[in-house]
């Protein structure tokens, strides 16, 4: 079936340093969704990506999809102490399937 | 506009018993999705309803079921429940079904927190 893996599992760096996640899918997705969940919170959609190669810029996030529509990154640069949180990736095929997830940590 | 609302926050059973619970979509929205989360396994995908349908499910045991009613508001529900059952329950409202080439954002509720014991 339908597997969307995350990678790292968890990320700790300073604050100002920059920050990346990946996203992999085992099957081409039609489109690809980033969330946020702050601790203690529930997870808050970012941004949809739905064209391969497509990048798109949310401030210092940016967020790719792969040519084959089957990979995703997020890049967060210079890192602020409120990203802290945990990033899921979600691929949609005929269901939205999500990743593990990213838990960012940010040391001032 | 109000957003999802799950019922109850938090819920404490014992196991082999048996659980309901709630979610009220966004106005408007017609799909429903429930999701588990637990430390180390992300979000999975329990299953999904759009306009009283389930459309997708996932790789849950059969005590896990639920249903949508005419309104749009879904109900899950665990029979016989197990100490591995314990997790955050997520429910999350769209527009419209979340799979296919147009994707809709899904909108999550405050989940609710079993725990089994």
């Amino acid at each position: 079936g339908q597997q969307v893996m995350q990678i790292p599992q968890y990320q700790h760096v300073q604050e100002g340093e920059d920050f990346t996640t990946y996203c992999n899918s085992s099957t081409t997705l039609s489109n690809i969704q980033w969330y946020k969940q702050r601790p203690g919170g529930h997870p808050v959609f970012l941004i949809q990506l739905v064209k391969s190669g497509e990048v798109k810029k949310q401030k210092r996030l940016t967020f790719q999809f792969g040519e084959a529509k089957k990979n995703s990154s997020l890049h967060i640069t210079a890192t602020q102490t409120t990203d802290v949180g945990t990033y899921f990736c979600g691929g949609a095929t005929n269901k939205l399937i999500f990743g593990t997830g990213t838990l960012l940590a940010v040391q001032p | 506009k109000a957003g999802v609302t799950q019922t109850p926050r938090y819920l404490i059973k014992t196991r082999g018993q048996q659980v309901t619970l709630s979610c009220s979509p966004i106005s408007g929205h017609r799909s429903v999705s429930w999701y588990q989360q637990t430390p180390g396994q992300g979000l999975q995908f329990l299953f999904e309803y759009f306009s009283e349908t389930q459309r997708n499910k996932g790789n849950f045991p059969g005590r896990f079921s639920g249903r949508q009613f005419s309104n749009s508001r879904s109900e899950m529900n665990v029979s016989t429940l197990e100490l591995g059952d314990s997790a955050l329950y997520l429910c999350a409202s769209s527009l419209s079904w979340t799979g296919g080439a147009l994707g809709f954002e899904a909108f999550f509720g405050q989940g609710t927190r079993l725990t089994v014991v």
